[in-house]
């Protein structure tokens, strides 16, 4: 199995408190996915990353921005966090376009429980 | 606006007997296909996939099928066991690096 880990597990924070989730991969891989899995819309992506630095929006982006200022890290943080933000938050990874492309699709880490309350 | 649609948020299947798990999609730009496993407290794991110029893909127990004229995808399980009791995600992408998940099938194989 590919090496990615999410930290921390699991988190209870306060309404308003800003947040920073880590992903980080032993792999080498260049892209790097921050996912959020809620009942009823399955898992949506939240950032991405393409390399160093280079880093762009998904599908449910406002309130979250991300870092990655090391192949092998990904930071996503909550800038002000809500209760509408509680959720399991995956970090996922891949090795390139075209084995992405090839159908090999993602690795998961094991995700972040997090409770805004 | 759901891209990639499981309209069955749970089935249950003897144990045995086969499994169908379905998956719609509305972007004719998506040419390929894939399906995770989840189970609880752990990250969704690959299980198979499929590109647009296939309609058929077995691996093992499971098998992909694709129609593209529908933009319908389905995967089959044959036979299935307790140990397959999970959620499954259809996932779909379309000349990049990104997948849009479906929203999952929850499976419960009875013994």
């Amino acid at each position: 199995d590919a090496g990615i880990t999410q930290s921390p597990r699991h988190k209870v924070t306060e309404t308003g408190t800003p947040v920073t989730l880590r992903c980080h991969q032993t792999e080498n891989h260049r892209y790097m996915y921050w996912y959020r899995q809620d009942p009823g819309h399955g898992l949506r992506l939240i950032h991405y990353s393409y390399g160093v630095k280079d880093t762009d929006k998904g599908e449910v982006s406002d309130g979250y921005s991300v870092s990655r200022s090391k192949t092998e890290d990904f930071l996503l943080t909550l800038e002000s966090a809500t209760s509408s933000q509680t959720s399991v938050y995956f970090c996922a990874i891949s090795e390139s376009r075209e084995r992405n492309r090839g159908g090999y699709g993602y690795t998961f880490g094991s995700g972040t429980r997090l409770t805004v309350v | 606006d759901q891209q990639v649609k499981q309209n069955s948020p749970s089935l249950s299947v003897q144990e045995g007997r086969i499994s169908i798990l379905n998956c719609d999609y509305t972007n004719s730009m998506f040419d390929y296909f894939l399906w995770y496993k989840k189970y609880p407290a752990e990250g969704p794991t690959f299980l198979i996939s499929i590109s647009s110029i296939k309609d058929k893909n077995e691996d093992g127990r499971f098998t992909v099928f694709l129609n593209k004229s529908a933009k319908h995808l389905s995967l089959h399980i044959v036979p299935s066991q307790p140990g397959d009791s999970a959620v499954y995600f259809c996932a779909a992408s379309g000349g990049t690096y990104k997948y849009i998940f479906g929203t999952g099938t929850r499976l419960k194989v009875l013994a």
